[in-house]
C-alpha cells in the first residue's frame, strides 16, 4: 500500500521560511506524480496552492512555491505570515484515477 | 466564478443509504472529471471517488468499492455520491472538487457532513 509522508507539524518565525515536504513510503517521488499541495483551515474546504509540482493555483501569492527536493515534492513558503497558520496537504496521482493523500502538516507561525 | 454546493448529509444509522449531490455552476461541469474526496473528524482529507468528464471512466478506494457509487448529470451539472450499507467510519465531511487538467483538485465545495450513527 502506498503511502505518502509529511512532517506531523512544523513551526517558523513570522517572516521566516520553511519548507515542508511530501515523500512515499517506498520510492521517490518525481514530476510524474504530478505533485499537489492544498492548504485548509479549520472549519474551511481545502484551498489549491500548487498542482503540477511547482504551478501555483489562481490567487496563490508568490510566496509560495513547490519543487522537487532530492526525492521529496516540497512546499516554499516565503516571508510566513499569521495567516499561513494552516494545515498543509500534499496528493500524489499515482495514475489510473488514483490519488493518495498524505496525512497533512499542521503549521505554527509563532 | 466556479461554485460547488454539496447538500444531502445527515445523521443515517450504520447499515443504511444516502445520496450526496453536488451542484456545480461557473464553468463547463461537462469539461471536468470531477472526484468526491472527504475529512473524518480531526482527521486529515482523503479520496473517496472520481468520475471522468464524460462518465466513461469511474475509480473507487478500496474502502468504498462496492458500496458507494459515483455519477453525474451533464445536463442538470451535478454529481452524485450514492453511498450504502454505510459504517460508523463513513463518518466525514464529504467535498465535491474538479479534477484539473494539471491531475489536481481545483476547486472544492463546502463540503456537506454525514454522521453514521445508531
Amino acid at each position: 500500500q502506498t503511502v505518502v509522508t509529511q512532517e506531523p507539524s512544523f513551526s517558523v518565525s513570522p517572516g521566516g521560511t520553511v519548507t515542508l515536504t511530501c515523500g512515499l513510503s517506498s520510492g521517490s517521488v518525481f514530476s510524474g506524480y504530478y505533485p499537489s499541495w492544498y492548504q485548509q483551515t479549520p472549519g474551511q474546504p481545502p484551498r489549491s496552492l500548487i498542482y503540477n509540482t511547482d504551478t501555483r493555483s489562481s490567487g496563490v501569492p508568490d510566496r509560495f512555491s513547490g519543487s522537487i527536493l532530492g526525492n521529496k515534492a516540497a512546499l516554499t513558503i516565503t516571508g510566513a505570515q499569521a495567516d499561513d497558520e494552516s494545515h498543509y496537504y500534499c496528493v500524489l496521482y499515482m495514475g489510473s484515477g488514483i490519488w493518495v493523500f498524505g496525512g497533512g502538516t499542521k503549521l505554527t507561525v509563532l | 466564478q466556479v461554485q460547488l454546493v454539496e447538500s444531502g448529509g445527515g445523521v443515517v444509522q450504520p447499515g443504511r443509504s444516502l445520496r450526496l449531490s453536488c451542484a456545480a455552476s461557473g464553468f463547463t461541469f461537462s469539461g471536468y472529471g470531477m472526484y468526491w474526496g472527504r475529512q473524518a473528524p480531526g482527521k486529515g482529507l482523503e479520496g473517496v471517488a472520481v468520475i471522468w468528464y464524460d462518465g466513461s471512466n469511474k475509480y473507487y478506494v478500496d474502502s468504498v468499492k462496492g458500496r458507494f457509487t459515483i455519477s453525474r448529470d451533464n445536463s442538470k451539472n451535478m454529481l452524485y455520491l450514492e453511498m450504502n450499507s454505510l459504517r460508523a467510519e463513513d463518518t466525514a465531511v464529504y467535498y465535491c472538487a474538479t479534477v484539473s487538467s494539471g491531475w489536481s483538485f481545483e476547486s472544492w465545495g463546502q463540503g456537506t457532513l454525514v454522521t453514521v450513527s445508531s
